[in-house]
């Protein structure tokens, strides 16, 4: 167990539709990223937040956003989903967002739009 | 290099081989080279954090080494078991050094 938990594991939803995907990082962590994992592809940055504030963006599609609140968890808000983003959406997190910290994964939302 | 690459892209061996992949990443404004395991059902978790050219970590019968001038680190697995099959990522920093940028991994597969 890493200690980072993510809600919910697994969602079906409509394309359309608007979700949010929740993580808590594991405790003392400041740093979260979000990351997306599609058929055949790796695993794909999408951004990361450091104590509340955009550190760092990726490939993250503008129908796609985040924020990390106060209490240091962070939701990723995905709408207008498409077929596309049918994905295993991770969420990591690390103590301070240095480069040389290691990444602690959550168990990973899975995410089916039909 | 502006993507971080590994090879091969699977590995098939049997128990007892000893086996080594390889992770290519861009060489300037080095910051660090991640190794993960990932195992199927499961989330990626760290295996090393390496930091300097020439560096060696060693963690059981998983070693991996480090030469940042060249922009290259191998993984080695000596004496693969059953229990090590699972996917091998290497990931490194982006040039502002705000995000790790994953390859696409190694999958082992190793019978009994």
């Amino acid at each position: 167990d890493s200690g980072v938990t993510q809600t919910p594991k697994h969602l079906i939803t409509a394309t359309g539709q608007r979700v949010t995907l929740r993580c808590s990082p594991r405790s003392g962590d400041l740093s979260v990223y979000w990351y997306q994992q599609s058929l055949d592809q790796g695993l794909q940055f999408l951004i990361h937040y450091y104590n509340g504030e955009e550190r760092a963006k990726g490939n993250i599609l503008e129908r796609f956003s985040a924020q990390q609140f106060p209490d240091l968890h962070s939701e990723l808000n995905l709408s207008s989903l498409e077929l596309g983003d049918s994905a295993l959406y991770f969420c990591a997190s690390s103590a301070s967002g240095a480069p040389y910290n290691e990444q602690f994964f959550g168990p990973g939302t899975r995410l089916t739009v039909l | 290099i502006l993507n971080v690459e590994q090879s091969p892209q699977s590995l098939h061996v049997q128990e007892g081989d000893s086996t080594n992949f390889t992770c290519s990443f861009p060489s300037s404004n080095f910051y660090a080279l991640h190794w993960y395991r990932w195992e199927t059902a499961k989330s990626p978790e760290a295996l090393f954090v390496m930091t300097l050219n020439g560096d060696e970590k060693k963690k059981g019968r998983i070693s991996a080494t480090l030469n940042t001038k060249e922009g290259y680190s191998y993984l080695y697995i000596k004496g693969s078991q059953p229990e090590d099959s699972a996917t091998y990522l290497c990931a490194s920093p982006n040039q502002a050094g705000t995000a790790l940028i994953f390859g696409k991994g190694t999958t082992l597969s190793v019978s009994s």
